[in-house]
Formats: C-alpha cells, sequence, structure tokens
C-alpha cells in the first residue's frame, strides 16, 4: 500500500529536549515536504526537499532542522523545542513535476510544555 | 501574508444541501488550484483541482468554480452527507523554477453536514 509514515503520532514533551519526527514513504517520491496545520492558520510549510541531500526553507523554518540522506526518509529535527511548536505536523510526498498531488501522512501531534 | 484566503472558517449545512467554500487569491503566477479534504485524524488528501484555463470542473458531487479575472475560485459540494463533514482547503501553486513549484493553503473550512 502506498503510504507515508510518520512516527510518533503523539508526543508530549518539555522545552528544550530534542525530538526527531521521523517520516518515510514507499513510493519512490522526489519530493517530500513538512508542515504545520495551527487553528486558524492553516497549512504552513516548514522545510521541502526536491530530492536526496537538497533541502530548502519553507515558510516557517525557524526551530527546525531537516536531512534528506535517503530518498524515502526525511525527518524532522527540533533541536530545542518551545512550546510555540506545539502543533499538528504532517510530511508529505510527491513524484517531481507532479502539479500539487502531495500525499500526506497521518500527522504527528506535538505538545511541548 | 494570506496568499490564499479561504471563507468561511466553518460551514454547518443540512443534509441534501449545497456546500459552498470560497478562496480568493492576489498572485497572478499561480497556475494549478486544488483542493484538499481532511477527516478528523487523517491527514489531508486530494479531493479535486483545476487549471486556470477552464472556468468549471466537476467531479461527482463536487465541482469547482474559477473566476480568473476576479481571482477567485470555490467549491461546491451538492447534495451534502455527513460523510462530507470535514476541513477543506484551497491551495494554488506557483511554479519557482524548472519543475520547482510551491503550494500555498488557505487557511481550511471546517464543514460539518447536519441529519
Amino acid at each position: 500500500e502506498a503510504q507515508v509514515t510518520q512516527n510518533p503520532r503523539y508526543l508530549i514533551t518539555v522545552t528544550g529536549k530534542k525530538l526527531t519526527v521521523t517520516c518515510s514513504q514507499n513510493m519512490n517520491h522526489e519530493y517530500m515536504s513538512w508542515y504545520r496545520q495551527d487553528p486558524g492558520l492553516g497549512l504552513r510549510q516548514i522545510y521541502y526537499s526536491m530530492n536526496v541531500e537538497v533541502t530548502d526553507k519553507g515558510d516557517v523554518p525557524e526551530g527546525y532542522k531537516v536531512s534528506r540522506k535517503e530518498k524515502r526518509n526525511f525527518p524532522l529535527i527540533l533541536e530545542s523545542p518551545s512550546p510555540n511548536q506545539t502543533s499538528l505536523y504532517f510530511c508529505a510526498s510527491r513524484r517531481q513535476g507532479v502539479t500539487g498531488e502531495l500525499f500526506f501522512g497521518e500527522g504527528s501531534r506535538l505538545t511541548v510544555l | 501574508q494570506q496568499q490564499v484566503k479561504q471563507s468561511p472558517q466553518s460551514l454547518i449545512v443540512q443534509k441534501g444541501g449545497i456546500s459552498i467554500i470560497n478562496c480568493a487569491y492576489e498572485n497572478t503566477a499561480f497556475d494549478y488550484f486544488p483542493w484538499y479534504q481532511q477527516f478528523p485524524g487523517k491527514g489531508p488528501a486530494l479531493l479535486i483541482a483545476i487549471r486556470p484555463d477552464v472556468s468549471e470542473k466537476k467531479e461527482g458531487r463536487f465541482t469547482i468554480s474559477f473566476n480568473k479575472s476576479a481571482k477567485q475560485f470555490s467549491l461546491h459540494i451538492m447534495d451534502s452527507q455527513p460523510g462530507d463533514s470535514a476541513t477543506y482547503f484551497c491551495a494554488a501553486r506557483a511554479t519557482i523554477t524548472g519543475t520547482a513549484s510551491k503550494l500555498t493553503f488557505g487557511t481550511g473550512t471546517r464543514l460539518q453536514v447536519t441529519l
């Protein structure tokens, strides 16, 4: 089954404790991206990757890091989480050149106390 | 700065009624307009999409109406059903360079269809 898998789905952590949210896709997609979803703000892009070893900032990259060492994986790293990073996070992927058709994971709800 | 403005924020429609969600944009470089549907606890999924060279696209009970001159597009759900209750996001794509493109989402509309 074609899918984007995120882990963990739910996480409660404390300020400053580094965490990583993993994302893996089995569709051989070149493009991967991370979004955060907040009430009233919709989906905002954090980082994206056009291919292995190619990453770039989205609209709200502050406080986040990413890496793309393998085509299928695109982890999101919060080096020192803060309460304003409490949000619902989505990883998404698509084939390069395919217009707009993003495939999303089921989301990771993060709470930073 | 919100590049794609979506309204209403929430919508309650009776079963069998028509649900209408509107979006407006400013960037004339946008060249593809998809709508995503998100059920609770799930990620968004592509529902229907339109290019600006057509004024309407219909797939089953879902129709996108596009007004290029007004820079507005809307989603119409005919004969709305309780199973349509979800959050709907409009989006717009702009090509950056070559095959690189960026999708900008609206703020979402939570639709509830009552019996």
